[in-house]
């Protein structure tokens, strides 16, 4: 099984800061991997998928880059509104699914 | 507009059983594969099942493995998770999630919105 690790756990940022948020795969996933937005009482919302490639309908001032065993995803000019779980993906072994620990942005 | 609509959620006895409903409207259900993602209270997101869209095969992950099944019915746009043998580690929220399966552009989009089951006594 391909383990996900997500750093950090938490973060604590404020208003325009610019936060990136880690995700280390246990192996080489190429760019099989995405990136979920998860506010509190609601389900997972898509941001980026294949690594980098923003969701229709996102915010430009969410990012994504990496490839193999090193991802990350950066939120600049931070908003109130960003505040939640940011959760990574990995696709790399379809249909067998992993995501990482999650990482709670508070503003 | 995708939408995913899941029911069925509810509070079960340790070794029962639940069944899991998932509305899907606003795209064509039988060309998508469909899973269900579970997450416990303050934990992860997990993973727990996947059916296909052309051939219906199933996977599953190891926690769950022998004791849940899914299945889909095209005709009704329906996703089901049958789950057996109910443990207190299988309370959480259960999410429907609508499978786009494009090489590395695999993505799980859209989520409905949860259903709690818990399990306790």
């Amino acid at each position: 099984d391909i383990q996900m690790t997500q750093s950090p756990s938490s973060l604590a940022a404020s208003v325009g800061d610019r936060v990136t948020i880690t995700c280390r795969p246990s192996q080489n996933i190429n760019n099989y991997l995405s990136w979920y937005q998860q506010k509190p009482g609601t389900a997972p919302k898509l941001l980026i998928y294949a690594a980098s490639t923003l969701q229709s309908g996102v915010s430009s001032r969410f990012s994504g880059s990496g490839s193999g065993t090193n991802f990350t995803l950066t939120i600049a000019g931070l908003q109130p509104d960003d505040s939640a779980i940011y959760h990574c993906l990995q696709t790399f072994s379809i249909p067998y699914y992993t995501f990482g620990q999650g990482t709670k942005v508070e503003i | 507009e995708e939408l995913l609509l899941e029911s069925g959620g509810g509070v079960v006895q340790p070794g029962g059983s639940l069944r899991l409903s998932c509305a899907a409207s606003g795209f064509t259900f039988n060309v998508f594969a469909m899973s269900w993602v579970r997450q416990a209270p303050g934990k992860a997101l997990e993973w727990v099942s996947t059916i296909s869209a052309s051939d219906g095969r199933t996977y599953f992950a190891d926690s769950v493995k022998g004791r849940f099944t899914i299945s889909r019915d095209d005709s009704k746009n329906t996703v089901y998770l049958q789950m057996s043998s109910l443990r207190a580690e299988d309370t959480a929220v259960y999410y429907c999630v609508k499978n786009r399966i494009v090489g590395s552009a695999t993505r799980f989009d859209p989520w409905g919105q949860g259903t709690q089951v818990t399990v306790s006594s």
